[in-house]
């Protein structure tokens, strides 16, 4: 069974550009996640879906990143336009079940550097 | 809110046993999950304590003691390959909420 994908695993962009990140999670997994660690710092909750809706959003630290769930399939997470504090690296995490919450399928992760 | 409290590096040398300590605090505490990432890879799922006690799973182990809000991992016969970074984490506190808080995370670094 493949494991959560992600694409690309790493982005190099100015600041005032935009980007793309994409998320393929263990198909049948209904739960997707979004969080992101900078720094070396803890990992941080970025939002939530649950198929195609978004269960939690909580997360999204401003208007300038938007993610979508197409289909309930694969999911992409935009960020625009980056600033220099968007540097870091971005998980998706996918999981499905009883254990749903606390069982969570991670991705690669994409390296992102905004320049 | 809540807030996870873990050491932010811990070192032992290879055969050894470690344990990795985490407090918390959170309002409403559904259990406890802990997660291995090795350098540039993808967090992994360990093990998950909802009740008291320790759960064992091969050379890893987990214990929670709720009325303590403590937790910890411990890591037997230590190998090189267990370098890596180890997180807590519990279930955010809202009702309704289904993410995950984690820890900042403890690196262990096993020496020869």
């Amino acid at each position: 069974e493949a494991g959560v994908t992600q694409f690309p695993s790493h982005s190099v962009i100015e600041k005032g550009q935009t980007v793309t990140l994409r998320c393929d999670p263990i198909s049948g997994h209904d739960n997707l996640y979004w969080y992101r660690r900078v720094m070396g710092k803890e990992i941080k909750f970025l939002l939530h879906f649950v198929k195609e809706s978004k269960q939690d959003e909580s997360g999204m630290p401003n208007n300038r990143f938007l993610a979508e769930r197409t289909g309930g399939t694969y999911s992409t997470l935009k960020v625009q336009p980056a600033e220099l504090e968007d540097s870091g690296v971005y998980f998706c995490a996918s999981s499905q079940g009883r254990l749903a919450i606390y069982e969570q399928y991670f991705g690669p992760g994409t390296r992102l550097t905004v320049t | 809110g809540q807030s996870l409290e873990q050491p932010s590096e811990v070192t032992a040398v290879e055969g050894a046993i470690v344990q990795i300590n985490c407090t918390y605090q959170t309002s409403g505490f559904y259990g406890l999950s802990w997660y291995q990432q090795h350098d540039g890879g993808a967090p992994t799922f360990l093990s998950y304590n909802a009740l008291d006690g320790l759960e064992e799973t091969g050379r890893f182990s987990s214990f929670l003691s709720r009325s303590d809000s403590y937790g910890y991992l411990l890591l037997q016969e230590l190998q090189m390959k267990d370098s890596a970074s180890y997180f807590c984490a519990v279930r955010a506190g809202d009702t309704g909420r289904r993410a995950l808080t984690f820890g900042s995370g403890t690196r262990l670094q096993v020496q020869p």
